[in-house]
């Protein structure tokens, strides 16, 4: 069980286009999903966190209008990097946490994200 | 300021060497302390929550404990698949929206 899947796993894209990555919950409803961002041979940094049906929050230093967050559902969010750059090139990962559990937080293959 | 801290950075252990990595935490109000296994180019996995001093859990060959100041993950007989890097990370009281603080990780191999 708790079984998250993201999509794509690896996407390439040219500077200025935007790319959505998709963070799905297959197996439980997730009321909160997390969106992080690693860099190599770094830990997490959490970028937001999203609540179905309600805005982002967003953490400090993180462009709300450049990585656009979506919680559509109970069982998806997605992000949008928008007008994207070279620098924006990471390894994307979202989490979500079940309701009713203690905060545990399942979290998805990651998606590598490379901006040419 | 809440802040996770672990040691050592690395590890490195022969196959049946037993040992034992640390997560040092600062936080006001532990609201719990989770172990998460990341394999390069992977998602991290969950391995266990722990939510109050003295509390203990076990899968196969690993054991967390915790303590008021710090949990473990002790590692015992290690075999080459449980290299990986481990990551700590804590839900502190003051937070409303189940935001984790994560720690650096130890990134563990071990040898044949």
């Amino acid at each position: 069980g708790a079984v998250v899947s993201q999509h794509p796993s690896r996407v390439i894209c040219k500077s200025g286009t935007s790319v959505k990555i998709e963070c799905r919950s297959l197996d439980f409803q997730a009321t909160t999903m997390f969106w992080y961002r690693q860099f190599p041979k770094k830990s997490l940094m959490l970028m937001a966190t999203s609540n179905e049906g309600s805005k982002a929050t967003y953490e400090q230093g993180v462009e709300k209008d450049k990585f656009l967050i979506n919680h559509a559902s109970l069982t998806l969010s997605t992000l949008t990097v928008t007008s994207a750059h070279p620098e924006d090139s990471s390894f994307y990962i979202c989490s979500a946490s079940p309701a009713g559990t203690g905060y545990e937080q399942y979290f998805g293959p990651g998606t590598r994200l490379t901006v040419t | 300021e809440d802040q996770v801290t672990q040691s050592p950075e690395a590890l490195r252990l022969q196959e049946g060497e037993s040992s034992s990595l640390n997560c040092s935490y600062t936080v006001s109000g532990l609201r719990g302390l989770f172990w998460y296994r990341q394999d390069p180019g992977k998602g991290p996995e969950f391995l266990f929550t722990l939510y109050s001093a003295g509390e203990e859990k076990e899968k196969e060959r690993l054991k967390a404990t915790l303590t008021k100041k710090e949990s473990f993950l002790h590692i015992t007989a290690p075999k080459p698949e449980d290299s990986a890097t481990y990551l700590c990370a804590v839900l502190s009281g003051s937070s409303n929206t189940g935001k984790l603080i994560f720690g650096q990780g130890t990134t563990l191999q071990v040898k044949p």
